[in-house]
C-alpha cells in the first residue's frame, strides 16, 4: 500500500526565516509530486509540482526531489505570517492514478 | 469561471440516517475525486471517476458508502446508514483533461457530523 509520510509538526519559524518541510513516500514507481497548502477551515490548493530530480523554484518556494531516496521537500524562503497553514505532500503513483496525500505538516510563522 | 461546487456545506444528522453529498465539477474536467479528511487519518481518497466511469473505489470504507456520477456535471456520495465515525469533511475535486491528475481543484468541502 502506498504511503506518504510527513512530520505533523507544528513547525514554528520566525518571520523572515526559511521553513523546511519534508516528505517521504513508499512507492518507487511514483512519478509526480505535489505540495498543497491548506489554511484552517479551507480546502487544499496546489502550490508546487515537481516531476524530475533536483530543485524547482517558484518565487519564495522551492521544491526538491530525490527519487533515489524517495524524498520530497519544500523550502519557503522569507517566511511570512500568511504562510501559516498546513502543507500537504501528495504523490501520484502512475499516470492516471489518483493522488495519495500525507497527513500534512502544520507551519506557524510568528511576526 | 465557477470552481467545484459542493453541497451541503454543513450537515448534522443522527446515526442511522441517510446522507447525500453533492458535487458539481469544473466544466470540461473529466476526472472527479471524492476525498475524506479527518484529524486522525488525514486526506483519504474514497473513489474517483474518469469520464463518469468509476475507476478506483478501493478507498470506500464499506458497503454503507456509494458514489455515482450520472453525467459530466454532477456526482453524489451517499452514506446509508450513517454512523458517528463517518463524521469528517468530505471534499470533491476535479482535474482537467490532458493535465496530470495531480493538479486537483477542490471544492470547499462538506462538513458532516453524525450524532
Amino acid at each position: 500500500q502506498k504511503e506518504v509520510e510527513q512530520n505533523s509538526g507544528p513547525l514554528s519559524v520566525p518571520e523572515g526565516a526559511i521553513a523546511s518541510l519534508n516528505c517521504t513516500y513508499s512507492d518507487r514507481v511514483s512519478q509526480s509530486f505535489f505540495w498543497y497548502r491548506q489554511y484552517s477551515g479551507k480546502s487544499p490548493e496546489l502550490i508546487m509540482s515537481i516531476y524530475s530530480n533536483g530543485d524547482k523554484e517558484d518565487g519564495r518556494f522551492t521544491a526538491q526531489l530525490n527519487k533515489a531516496s524517495q524524498y520530497v521537500s519544500l523550502l519557503i524562503r522569507d517566511s511570512q505570517p500568511s504562510d501559516s497553514a498546513t502543507y500537504l505532500c501528495a504523490v501520484d503513483g502512475q499516470a492516471g492514478t489518483a493522488l495519495i496525500f500525507g497527513k500534512g505538516t502544520t507551519l506557524s510563522v510568528s511576526s | 469561471d465557477a470552481g467545484v461546487i459542493q453541497s451541503p456545506r454543513h450537515e448534522v444528522t443522527e446515526m442511522g440516517q441517510e446522507v447525500t453529498l453533492r458535487c458539481k465539477p469544473i466544466s470540461g474536467h473529466d476526472y472527479l475525486f471524492w476525498y475524506r479528511q479527518t484529524m486522525m487519518r488525514g486526506l483519504e481518497l474514497l473513489i474517483y471517476f474518469n469520464n463518469n466511469v468509476p475507476i478506483d473505489d478501493s478507498g470506500m470504507p464499506e458497503d454503507r458508502f456509494s458514489a455515482k456520477m450520472p453525467n459530466a456535471s454532477f456526482s453524489t456520495l451517499k452514506i446509508q446508514p450513517s454512523e458517528p465515525r463517518d463524521s469528517a469533511v468530505y471534499f470533491c475535486a476535479s482535474s482537467s483533461p490532458g493535465a496530470n491528475t495531480g493538479e486537483l481543484f477542490f471544492g470547499e468541502g462538506s462538513r458532516l457530523t453524525v450524532l
